[in-house]
């Protein structure tokens, strides 16, 4: 089975500081993404990266940048954490041909709260 | 903006009662797909309908998609206490999957 696993599952930080989310795929996909899921809102696509060191911004990178050096690990950072950020953060991967024409395999997600 | 929507927000049923769920997209699609989501944890495929597809089945699930009305319906047949979840259909274009706010289903034993 596909495992899309993200470190951590609760983080809590204050506003201001540098926050880290780490992804890991182990299922060699070339695909992997970054959401955030809000009540009402449903899931927004922060960035994507279709290869190693290749990034696109989604719908919402305001405020995030990410990194993909390896194949397997997608991080996604916030630079300066705000409460606007407080959020359920959702790692996901899958595989070509096609951006989506195949499924998309999802972590468990991380919820992280800024105070 | 979102290109899935589902309707309803929320849908409540009785055990062995079928359940359906809508979905409105506004571009081009590739495909659609449906997503199920425990509480509080990550998305689970459920089917994925191409857009040269006008109906599928998985068990007891069934989609169908009207490229001309563009909607999608997920119908989930003798429901059970354990499809209680949230589903969401998510619109397939050619580099992105976006998705919709979600239907909240619960079935009551």
């Amino acid at each position: 089975d596909v495992k899309v696993t993200q470190s951590s599952r609760y983080l809590v930080k204050r506003t201001g500081e540098k926050v880290f989310l780490e992804c890991v795929q182990d299922m060699d996909h070339e695909n992997m993404f970054w959401y955030r899921q809000d009540p009402g809102l449903g899931l927004r696509l922060i960035y994507f990266s279709y290869d190693v060191k290749m990034k696109e911004k989604g719908d919402i990178p305001e405020g995030y940048s990410v990194s993909r050096e390896k194949k397997e690990r997608f991080s996604l950072i916030l630079e300066s954490a705000s409460t606007n950020q407080t959020s359920m953060y959702l790692c996901a991967s899958s595989s070509r041909p096609g951006r989506t024409g195949n499924t998309i395999y999802f972590g468990e997600g991380s919820w992280l709260t800024v105070v | 903006s979102q290109q899935g929507e589902e309707d309803p927000q929320a849908l409540s049923i009785q055990e062995g009662e079928n359940a359906t769920m809508n979905c409105s997209y506004k571009t081009s699609i590739n495909n659609l797909q449906w997503y199920r989501q425990n509480s509080g944890r990550g998305l689970v495929h459920l089917i994925l309908i191409r857009s040269n597809e006008r109906e599928k089945h998985s068990g007891r699930l069934r989609v169908t998609l009207d490229t001309s009305k563009k909607s999608s319906s997920l119908l989930i047949t003798a429901s059970r206490a354990a499809d209680t979840a949230s589903y969401f259909c998510a619109a397939g274009g050619y580099n992105k999957l976006i998705f919709g706010a979600g239907t909240r289903l619960a079935v009551h034993p």
